[in-house]
Order: C-alpha cells, then sequence, then structure tokens
C-alpha cells in the first residue's frame, strides 16, 4: 500500500474564514477521493479528484463550497470555504490504483490519517 | 443503488471470546466488499477485502471475514479477541464495475479485559 500523509492534521477555523487541506502519496495513484465524516457519523464521498481536470463531485457537494485540485498522480488538495459551524468534521483523503513494482495496479482505497477541523 | 447495513452499533466482548462483526450490503451486480477499522484520532486502516474466489478471506491481526452471496453479507470474525482491538470497524461496498464506495454507519467493538 502507498504511504498517506495530510496536513493540517487538526484546526481550528473561524466561520467565514477558509481552509486548505493538502494530501500527499508516496507513490503515483490512479485515483484519489475526499471524504467527510461529520461527529459520530460514517464517511460520505465528497468528490473524486481528477488529475488535469475538474473533481467530480457527489450530489449536496459543490465546487464553489469544496474546491480540490490535483496537479499530479501524487497530491490532491481539498479547500473547505466560507466555514460553517456544520464544516466541523474529519475530511480524509484516500487513494486507489497504486501501481506496484510488477506493474499491476490495487483494488483497494487506503486512506490518510485525516484532518480535524473544527469551526467555531 | 448500493448499501451496507452493520446492525450493531456496539458490541461487547471479553478478552479471549470469539468477536462478530455484522454487515450486510446491497448492491447490483457483483460486489467488492471491505472492512476498514478506525482507531481513535486515526485514520481508516483496511483490514480485509472480497474481490472474487474463496469466501472466506483473512486479513491484518487475526481477522477474517466470510462472503455469503445467498445471505448478502460479509462478517468480520476474529476467534479470540484482544483490547488492542477495540476500535471503530466500518463495513464498505462497491460494485465492480464502479469505484465509488459505500459505508456502513460503524461498530463500535469494545472487548474488556
Amino acid at each position: 500500500s502507498a504511504v498517506i500523509s495530510q496536513k493540517p492534521s487538526r484546526d481550528i477555523c473561524q466561520r467565514g474564514t477558509s481552509l486548505t487541506i493538502q494530501c500527499q502519496v508516496d507513490s503515483q495513484v490512479t485515483m484519489m477521493f475526499w471524504y467527510r465524516q461529520q461527529p459520530g457519523q460514517s464517511l460520505t464521498l465528497i468528490a473524486t479528484a481528477n488529475q488535469g481536470s475538474e473533481a467530480t463531485y457527489e450530489s449536496g457537494f459543490v465546487i464553489d463550497k469544496f474546491p480540490i485540485s490535483r496537479p499530479n498522480l501524487t497530491f490532491s488538495t481539498l479547500t473547505v470555504s466560507n466555514m460553517s459551524p456544520e464544516d466541523s468534521s474529519i475530511y480524509l483523503c484516500s487513494v486507489e490504483g497504486v501501481w506496484t513494482e510488477d506493474g499491476t495496479s490495487t483494488d483497494t482505497q487506503y486512506f490518510g490519517p485525516g484532518t480535524r477541523l473544527t469551526v467555531l | 443503488a448500493q448499501s451496507v447495513a452493520q446492525p450493531e452499533d456496539q458490541v461487547n466482548v471479553a478478552e479471549g471470546n470469539p468477536l462478530t462483526v455484522k454487515c450486510t450490503y446491497s448492491v447490483s451486480g457483483n460486489p467488492y466488499l471491505f472492512w476498514y477499522v478506525q482507531y481513535p484520532n486515526r485514520g481508516l486502516q483496511f483490514l480485509l477485502k472480497y474481490i472474487t474466489g474463496d469466501n472466506l478471506v483473512k486479513g491484518s491481526y487475526g481477522f477474517e471475514a466470510e462472503f455469503n452471496k445467498s445471505q448478502t453479507s460479509f462478517h468480520l470474525k476474529k476467534p479470540s479477541a484482544l483490547v488492542s482491538d477495540s476500535a471503530l470497524y466500518f463495513c464498505a461496498v462497491r460494485p465492480s464495475n464502479d469505484y465509488k464506495l459505500s459505508f456502513g454507519a460503524g461498530t463500535t467493538v469494545t472487548v474488556r479485559a
């Protein structure tokens, strides 16, 4: 599996501000995803980060609120814009299609450690 | 549409006893099934998966799961639980022709010494 890091690991922000979360993978991957885990709840897919093109958003999530970049095969960012207390969540990056030495790619999603966001 | 049900919010067992975490699913076509574990203040860790082949799959930390197509279930099991197994467990499913994972609500496992 790949080693996935996220920055920051946690943050406390004021309402109305924006926060950009970074996700870095130590190897090239086919797909990168962003999830939200609200307090005490399961994971919800926000969007698929597409390299070189606009992200694909799930129902209920829009680009103006959650702009996503993916400039290459190892890096992506998620911005949470104009934050409100309802945005307080853990945001997780995941990857799939990790290329192995024999040229195959995995069919499993691996997750980063998450970013714990609190909005006051 | 695909979905996952984890009928138990919490499972409590004594250390050394068998541990079972239940999961049932609904998906169109052939399912890819996964179990993940989340420790406090940590991300999700992959435990095991069923893609095809043997219905009994073995994963990390002594966990295993059995795919039952007729009952659309994929229960997670461990023969002898450890206190360190205490965590939040998620079952997830996706169809074989789509990358989108759907997660269950999660089951909190507490193993008492």
